[in-house]
């Protein structure tokens, strides 16, 4: 069964550096999402994309934050100049199509900022 | 907006006994329904999803889940569980038109004994 494929899976990096997170969806799959969990709390929703453009934001995902679809497979989250509240679980997720198609998860980056 | 709460934070239970893990969202409009379940270390793997029709839905390894519209609910139930079905299980509700981002709960982490 195909997979949401999620790199690296754990990231440590100094507070103000900008990290990259990366993701290859399912081929065919057309929603693209991020989520965190930081530690002991619960998922979060950061951002939707969908049609090489983001469709939705939450307030977390400020400024610093960005994605990108840069080649048609990959999708990438960067976080720029890191905070220590930064760290967390950073889940990539996509889905077919419209409707009731369940999100298809990866296994997380967990970033630790140090 | 849409809201999630799981009533209870941690569940034991003695294997081969029984669980029902517990879940009200609140929302102003039409949503979809999901349980998802997280081992250790992994990514979210999808339990069962509601999206319409019959209110009691049957999942993956056991799990069923009952969706109860009058009271807002989407109790997950095993009548049986196995020392393996130790894990976080969140539950999810997304609207049925739009970015189809997810709301989840705050977890119930099921601790099975033996």
């Amino acid at each position: 069964e195909p997979e949401v494929t999620q790199t690296p899976s754990h990231q440590v990096t100094q507070m103000g550096q900008e990290v990259i997170l990366r993701c290859v969806p399912i081929s065919n799959h057309l929603y693209f999402y991020w989520y965190r969990q930081i530690l002991g709390q619960k998922v979060e929703f950061l951002v939707s994309f969908y049609n090489n453009e983001i469709s939705e934001k939450s307030e977390i995902f400020d400024d610093q934050f960005s994605v990108e679809r840069p080649d048609g497979s990959n999708f990438t989250l960067k976080i720029r100049s890191t905070k220590l509240e930064d760290s967390a679980m950073y889940f990539c997720a996509s889905r077919p199509g419209s409707g009731g198609q369940p999100q298809h998860f990866g296994d997380g980056t967990r970033l630790s900022i140090l | 907006a849409q809201s999630v709460t799981q009533l209870d934070s941690q569940v034991p239970v003695f294997e081969e006994a029984p669980v029902e893990l517990r879940c009200n969202y609140s929302s102003s409009v039409s949503v979809y329904l999901f349980w998802y379940v997280q081992y250790p270390n992994q990514g979210l793997q999808l339990l069962l999803k509601y999206l319409s029709g019959s209110t009691l839905v049957k999942g993956i390894n056991g799990f069923e889940a009952e969706f109860n519209k009058s009271q807002t609910s989407f109790h997950l139930r095993k009548p049986s569980v196995h020392i393996s079905d130790t894990a976080e299980y969140f539950c999810a509700v997304s609207a049925t038109s739009g970015t189809y981002k997810y709301i989840f709960g705050t977890g119930t982490r099921l601790k099975v004994l033996a």
